[in-house]
């Protein structure tokens, strides 16, 4: 399984600012994905992003707010931008993998932001 | 479009027991995956198992096993001789089977705790 890795592992922000969350991985990947979690709450898929193209954002997310870069095969930033209190959540990286021949996602430990 | 419950937000049980966490799912598909992921309150999301749908066979993982049921589209998991370490959000996924997206479908997650 890949070695995922992700900076910063928490934050506290001032609302109205941005923060880049940077997500790494030990091998090369063609899809990488982006989550938020809520509080005690299950996984919310914000956009998956392929190395070369846009990131395909999902129903309520929108590039200004979460714009996404993925400059090469191991590498993508989220930004969170003008954040609100309402930011304030968990932002899991995930990559496409396989485990026993199936494919499946493998997560990086997440950033916790609080927006105050 | 497919849908994954997990009827129980939170369940608790002494050291050493075994337990049943349930996820049922509503799908049209034939053949699809079904995972279980663990959360720890490190936050770090774990592959536990998984299952192919066209195998009748229940997959195990050492403590971990679950019970397959296709025709009432149930998935739960079995986890014996339960440990402290397994303390931890549970949540369970859907996949189609050749999906190029990788997309999971989440439960809600199950809150595990395990009692000394």
């Amino acid at each position: 399984s890949a070695v995922i890795s992700q900076k910063p592992s928490r934050d506290i922000c001032q609302r109205g600012t941005s923060l880049t969350i940077q997500c790494q991985v030990d091998s090369q990947v063609t899809m990488m994905f982006w989550y938020r979690q809520q509080p005690g709450q299950s996984l919310t898929l914000i956009a998956t992003a392929n190395q070369g193209s846009e990131a395909t954002y999902e129903s309520g997310f929108v590039i200004d707010k979460f714009p996404i870069s993925r400059p090469n095969l191991t590498f993508s930033t989220l930004t969170v931008s003008n954040m609100s209190p309402e930011d304030s959540s968990i932002y899991l990286c995930s990559v496409e993998g396989l485990a026993g021949g199936l494919e499946t996602q493998y997560f990086g430990p997440g950033t916790r932001l609080l927006v105050l | 479009a497919q849908t994954v419950t997990q009827s129980q937000p939170e369940m608790s049980v002494q050291e050493a027991e075994t337990v049943t966490l349930s996820c049922t799912y509503d799908t049209s598909e034939n053949n699809y995956y079904l995972f279980w992921y663990k959360q720890p309150p490190s936050r770090q999301m774990i592959l536990v198992i998984r299952q192919e749908a066209y195998k009748q066979q229940n997959a195990t993982e050492n403590r971990f096993s679950v019970n397959f049921q296709k025709a009432a589209k149930s998935f739960s998991l079995k986890i014996s001789d339960s440990q402290l370490g397994d303390t931890a959000m549970y949540f369970c996924a859907f996949m189609r089977f050749g999906d190029s997206n990788y997309q999971l479908i989440w439960g809600a997650g199950t809150k595990l705790i395990i009692k000394p």
